[in-house]
């Protein structure tokens, strides 16, 4: 069964350093990872996604993401935080092969930006 | 522009009551579906829908109902059986069902009293 972990359901950086917000999945198969974030009482916002193209995917605003299937991973990035990135970050998982309908998403990272 | 709406923004009932949220898209999408959010509970689904007319289960379906009479409708009731339904509903869509990115709506905040 699939499932995803996303590693610290909250994480503080100092405004201009690196943003790291961990996911691993787990996939009998290479699957389709997205990336979310969600502003307070908000819908989710896709940041990016990846489908089986490139393992480095850059997404709005700044963020990216490397697949790495050695480690299954998919852990996001962004190389200097602004305060606008206080944020809850979801990372989820869908299947391509099994057929599977749904996402499946991590219990999300709550991103908080110290001036 | 083409979105997703949801209605209303918040929503307050007294226990006992039924309650429908609403939710509209004009992306001529296939698939929708319907999520709870709990904090520090990620997202779960609770119906999903491929098609007008079809509709099927998702993990938490209990003391939920849900239509597709249009494609660009699909209204979630949450019935007096859901023992604990105050929490933050949101309704997304999809061109078609699995991989496909999925769109989310702006969500319902429901809170029973």
């Amino acid at each position: 069964a699939q499932s995803v972990t996303q590693l610290g359901s909250h994480v503080s950086v100092s405004e201009g350093a690196l943003v790291l917000l961990r996911c691993n999945y787990s996939s009998s198969v290479p699957p389709y990872l997205f990336w979310y974030v969600q502003y307070p009482n908000q819908g989710l916002q896709l940041l990016l996604k990846y489908t089986s193209a490139a393992t480095l995917v850059k997404g709005i605003n700044g963020f990216e993401a490397e697949f790495k299937k050695s480690e299954t991973s998919f852990h996001l990035t962004k190389p200097s935080a602004h305060m606008r990135d206080a944020a809850e970050y979801f990372c989820a998982v869908s299947d391509p092969v099994s057929g599977t309908y749904k996402y499946i998403f991590g219990t999300g990272t709550r991103l908080k930006v110290l001036a | 522009d083409g979105g997703i709406t949801q209605s209303p923004k918040y929503l307050f009932r007294k226990e006992g009551q039924n309650v429908t949220l609403s939710c509209e898209q004009n992306l001529n999408h296939d698939a929708m579906y319907w999520y709870r959010q709990d904090p520090g509970q990620g997202l779960r689904l609770i119906y999903y829908s491929q098609i007008v007319n079809d509709f099927q289960k998702g993990d938490i379906a209990e003391g939920y109902s849900v239509s597709r009479e249009k494609k660009e409708s699909f209204p979630l009731t949450v019935t007096s059986a859901q023992k604990n339904p105050t929490a933050f509903y949101l309704c997304a869509s999809s061109i078609a069902l699995a991989t496909d990115t999925q769109y989310f709506g702006p969500g319902t905040r429901l809170t029973v009293l």
